[in-house]
């Protein structure tokens, strides 16, 4: 079965520079959720897209920014990189619809590393 | 705040014994717990989803949920090395988003 597709993979960058990491959802699902996960910590949710329109918004720095295109693939950019904000970005989707109860099924994840 | 507890662990149980790991959270609101199972460096995988109360089996495991106590816990039965890994207990949230607990440590010695 088709899974969700992350890219890139690792990303290494500098100080101040900009990230864009990019989603592909499972084929049907209507919802994109973003993740991020620093070292020994569990994920923190950053933000979601419904039919992309954003749906909701967690901890997401406002350096940081998402949307989610017509092929409902999704993309995270990240402005003005801080050393902090290294860590894995998880990308997950589901399919919501009435008596669902949301099953979030997650990508692989791509490891950021700010220097 | 809304917030998952986990005992973050480690968890230690010999081959096929029964592991058994909990988790409680603060918003009664909440009507979906998940259970993920993360390897070091992974995703996260679900493996066990619960919306009622009782108990839910899906092969070795069996996901209990007690609405009244706000508890979910999960069961691992014959465990196995390949077991081992850190589990995730998630809440539901009220636009759609998880809230994670901060992890279980499990360590399955052969």
């Amino acid at each position: 079965a088709a899974g969700v597709i992350q890219s890139p993979r690792h990303l290494i960058k500098e100080k101040r520079e900009t990230a864009t990491l990019k989603c592909y959802p499972i084929p049907r699902h209507d919802t994109v959720y973003w993740y991020q996960q620093g070292p020994g910590q569990d994920p923190q949710f950053l933000i979601s897209f419904y039919e992309k329109m954003q749906s909701d918004k967690g901890s997401i720095p406002d350096r940081f920014s998402a949307q989610q295109f017509s092929d409902y693939h999704s993309e995270l950019n990240m402005s003005s990189l801080e050393l902090g904000d290294s860590a894995l970005y998880f990308c997950a989707s589901s399919l919501i619809n009435l008596g669902s109860y949301n099953e979030q099924f997650f990508g692989p994840g791509t490891r950021l590393t700010v220097l | 705040q809304k917030e998952v507890e986990q005992n973050s662990g480690p968890l230690s149980v010999p081959e096929g014994a029964i592991a058994s790991l909990n988790c409680t959270y603060s918003d009664r609101v909440s009507q979906s717990f998940f259970w993920y199972r993360q390897y070091s460096g992974k995703s996260p995988e679900l493996i066990m989803s619960i919306y009622s109360n009782g108990d839910k089996e899906d092969g070795r495991f069996t996901a209990q949920l007690n609405k009244a106590s706000q508890y979910v816990s999960l069961l691992i039965r014959d465990s196995q090395p390949s077991d081992s890994a850190t589990y995730l207990c998630a809440a539901g949230g009220s636009q759609g988003n998880l809230i994670f607990g901060k992890g279980t440590k499990l360590s399955v010695k052969p």
